[in-house]
């Protein structure tokens, strides 16, 4: 199976910018897309970013993805209350021939 | 509107069989991949299979094939996700999921408010 590795939780004030990491490896986030999705309480979950780095219509650009080798990362500035959620990333991987997620991370706005 | 109407709350026992149903709308039903994708009960996100209404290409997690089954109706723009023996383990929340375009798999741009599956004796 698989692996894809971020941070339960991460927290911050108001204003500040937060970053998520998300470590995989060579047969997913090495070399495929990787996207991230945004989960309120009893949601369903929402694309917030897709191919790496592109925002669909209606993410506020506060919100940027980021990919390095075989890790990726999530940022959020200007944090908003309302940013509080969880976050997942995403990639294809090529021994599972599908797409596979991180473990989710939990985002606490103090 | 892209929309992925998913049928409701689901109380089983453990042996018994299931069938839960996304019906979609606004859009080009066979043209994109629908996906399943489950939460279990405080835990993430797992990718399960997929279908391509078009022409019924199904895709399963390994580890699941054989244990469920992914299918699509095209006359009536429905996919479903069938269970023939529940476990305890099966037990979640169940989305499906619209491929983000034409041809992708790899992630999903609409998603139904899921389906909750309680297995349990």
């Amino acid at each position: 199976q698989p692996v894809v590795t971020q941070p339960p939780s991460v927290s911050g004030t108001p204003g500040q910018r937060v970053t998520i990491s998300c470590s995989g490896s060579s047969s997913n986030i090495g070399k495929n897309s990787v996207y991230w999705y945004q989960q309120f309480p009893g949601m369903a979950p929402k694309v917030l970013i897709y191919r790496i780095n592109q925002r669909p219509s209606g993410v506020p650009d506060r919100f940027s993805g980021s990919r390095s080798g075989t890790s990726a990362a999530l940022a959020i500035s200007g944090l908003r209350s309302e940013d509080e959620a969880d976050y997942y990333c995403a990639a294809w991987d090529d021994s599972l021939s599908g797409p596979v997620f991180g473990g989710g991370t939990k985002l606490t706005v103090l | 509107e892209v929309q992925l109407v998913q049928s409701g709350t689901e109380v089983k026992k453990p042996g018994e069989s299931l069938k839960i149903s996304c019906k979609a709308s606004g859009y080009n039903f066979i043209s994109y991949w629908v996906a399943w994708v489950r939460q279990r009960p405080g835990e993430g996100l797992e990718w399960m299979g997929n279908v391509f209404p078009h022409d019924s290409d199904t895709r399963y997690r390994p580890s699941l094939q054989g244990q469920v089954s992914i299918s699509a109706d095209k006359s009536i723009n429905t996919v479903y996700l069938q269970w023939t023996s529940l476990k305890a383990s099966d037990t979640a929340i169940y989305y499906c999921a619209r491929g983000g375009d034409v041809t992708a798999m790899d992630w999903f741009d609409s998603w139904g408010h899921g389906t909750l599956v309680t297995v349990s004796s």
